[in-house]
């Protein structure tokens, strides 16, 4: 349904380095346009991780990392937390739409 | 530190207006260089963007929903709202509005997301 591809779920220890894929197309993230990760937890307002694909906005600790290869992103998470247990979506603007187009979220657990 | 809030009604009728307003705290409406933004997500689907208002550009809607929103900003009440006309239960959702920040991508000047609301259910029944 989304128009980016991402797993449902991901999983890792405390202390652990989890990825999570975000698949698009030759329309959206390899037409160029950057790739945006987000923090997303029930009743919160969403929070943004990483956009133009590896930039960090302040605040956000280095153990995030986002990196870009074709139509298809990644998120890194290193030193996994307990407070890192959230969805994660992504986010790249889409020459068709004229506008972003969203994954359809992961949700990581941290065992 | 900007603060976003959505209000409106959470129930809506089949037919009618949804009308949904952002109320922004921190920051100022009128600071033309950020998109101001509604963006929805149906219970279990994934999200999907509604619209944006640019104080440079003017609006730009989702192509799907065109000819039934309108996104405007209230400078005096340092808002912005969203209208949905003619609603079904497929507009049943939760609905977010956010804050575009501008930077320079590749190829030209992008937006990232840098505030959002907590987002406002909104049900579509009679």
């Amino acid at each position: 349904q989304s128009v980016l591809t991402q797993p449902p779920s991901v999983s890792g220890a405390p202390g652990q380095r989890v990825t999570i894929s975000c698949s698009g197309t030759s329309s959206n993230i390899g037409a160029g346009y950057g790739v945006q990760w987000y923090k997303n937890l029930p009743g919160a307002a969403p929070k943004v991780l990483i956009y133009g694909n590896t930039k960090r906005p302040s605040g956000v600790p280095d153990r995030f990392s986002g990196s870009k290869s074709g139509t298809s992103a990644s998120l890194a998470i290193t030193g996994l937390q307990a407070d890192d247990e959230a969805e994660y979506f992504c986010l790249s603007y889409d020459t068709g739409l004229s506008g972003p187009v969203f994954g359809g979220g992961t949700k990581l657990t941290v065992l | 530190q900007l603060q976003l809030q959505e209000s409106g009604s959470g129930l809506v009728r089949p037919s009618q207006t949804l009308s949904l307003t952002c109320a922004v705290s921190g920051g100022s409406v009128s600071r033309g260089a950020y998109s101001w933004t509604w963006i929805r997500q149906p219970l279990g689907r994934g999200l999907e963007w509604i619209g944006d208002f640019y104080h440079s550009a003017g609006t730009y809607y989702n192509p799907s929903l065109r000819s039934r929103v309108t996104i405007s900003l209230d400078r005096s009440r340092n808002r912005f709202s969203l209208q949905l006309t003619s609603v079904s239960a497929a507009d049943t959702a939760v609905y977010f509005c956010a804050r575009g920040e501008p930077y320079v991508g590749d190829y030209a000047t992008e937006y990232y997301f840098s505030s959002w609301g907590q987002g406002l259910p909104v049900t579509v029944s009679s």
